[in-house]
C-alpha cells in the first residue's frame, strides 16, 4: 500500500452534527498531518502528529479534534461546525529522508457544513 | 515565522513552450523546498524538491533551481503538454525536519493544445 487514503470523499453536515474524518497509511509513516485547503488557496496547516503524539496544533478552534489511535491512524473529530469551515480536508504523512521529512497526500474530504 | 511568496498566480502557454514559476522565501534557515502539482479535484502531489545543499535538480522535463543568497528557488518545466496544465504550489521548510511546511499561494498553469 502506497497511498494515503481518506473516507469519506465527501460529507454534508449541519451545524449541530457530530461527525469524524478518517486517514489512513501503511507506508510506515512516522508523522501525520491535517490540512484545511480553501478553493483556489494552498493548504493550510492545523495538526501534526509526530509518533502518535500531537507535536503542532496551529491555533485551530476545539470545535476540531484531531485523534492518533495508531501508527497508520489519523481521525479528525468535527462538532458544532460553521459553514465557513467547508473546505477541502487534506491529511498527508511524511517519511523521513536524511534531515527532512517528504510529505505526501491524501485526496482529501470535500466537507459542506450547512 | 516562515512567508513564501509565489508569481506568477497565473501562467498561459503553447503547448511545448517552456513555463517557469518562481517563489521566495523569507526565512533564511529554510533548508527544503518541494513543489506539488494539484489537477482540478485532486490531491496536491510532490513533483520535485530540492534541499538547500544543491543548487538544481532535474527529472525529465521538470528542474528546480535554488538561489539561497537572494532566497528564491524556481520551477521549469520544458515541452510543457495539456496534461501539465495544473495549479502548482511552492513550499519552504523552516526546521530540519522538515514537518512545518508554508506553501505560496500557488500558481494555476494552463498549456493550449
Amino acid at each position: 500500500d502506497t497511498e494515503v487514503t481518506q473516507t469519506p470523499k465527501h460529507l454534508v453536515m449541519g451545524m449541530t452534527n457530530k461527525k469524524s474524518l478518517k486517514c489512513e497509511q501503511h507506508m510506515g509513516h512516522r508523522a501525520m498531518y491535517w490540512y484545511k485547503q480553501k478553493a483556489k488557496k494552498p493548504p493550510e496547516l492545523m495538526f501534526v502528529y509526530s509518533y502518535e503524539k500531537l507535536s503542532i496544533n496551529e491555533s485551530v478552534p476545539s470545535r476540531f479534534s484531531p485523534e492518533c489511535p495508531n501508527s497508520s491512524l489519523l481521525n479528525l473529530h468535527l462538532h458544532a461546525l460553521q459553514p465557513e469551515d467547508s473546505a477541502l480536508y487534506l491529511c498527508a504523512s511524511s517519511k523521513r529522508t536524511g534531515n527532512q521529512e517528504t510529505q505526501y497526500f491524501g485526496p482529501g474530504t470535500r466537507l459542506l457544513v450547512l | 515565522g516562515e512567508n513564501v511568496e509565489q508569481h506568477p498566480s497565473t501562467l498561459s502557454v503553447q503547448e511545448g513552450d517552456s513555463a517557469v514559476i518562481k517563489c521566495t522565501y523569507s526565512d533564511s534557515a529554510s533548508n527544503y523546498f518541494p513543489w506539488y502539482k494539484q489537477e482540478l479535484g485532486k490531491r496536491p502531489q510532490l513533483i520535485i524538491d530540492i534541499r538547500s545543499n544543491v543548487g538544481e535538480k532535474k527529472d525529465q522535463r521538470i528542474a528546480v533551481t535554488l538561489n539561497k543568497t537572494a532566497k528564491h528557488f524556481s520551477l521549469h518545466i520544458t515541452e510543457t503538454q495539456p496534461e501539465d496544465s495544473a495549479v502548482y504550489f511552492c513550499a519552504a521548510s523552516i526546521n530540519n525536519a522538515g514537518n512545518m511546511l508554508t506553501f505560496g499561494g500557488g500558481t494555476r498553469l494552463m498549456v493550449k493544445p
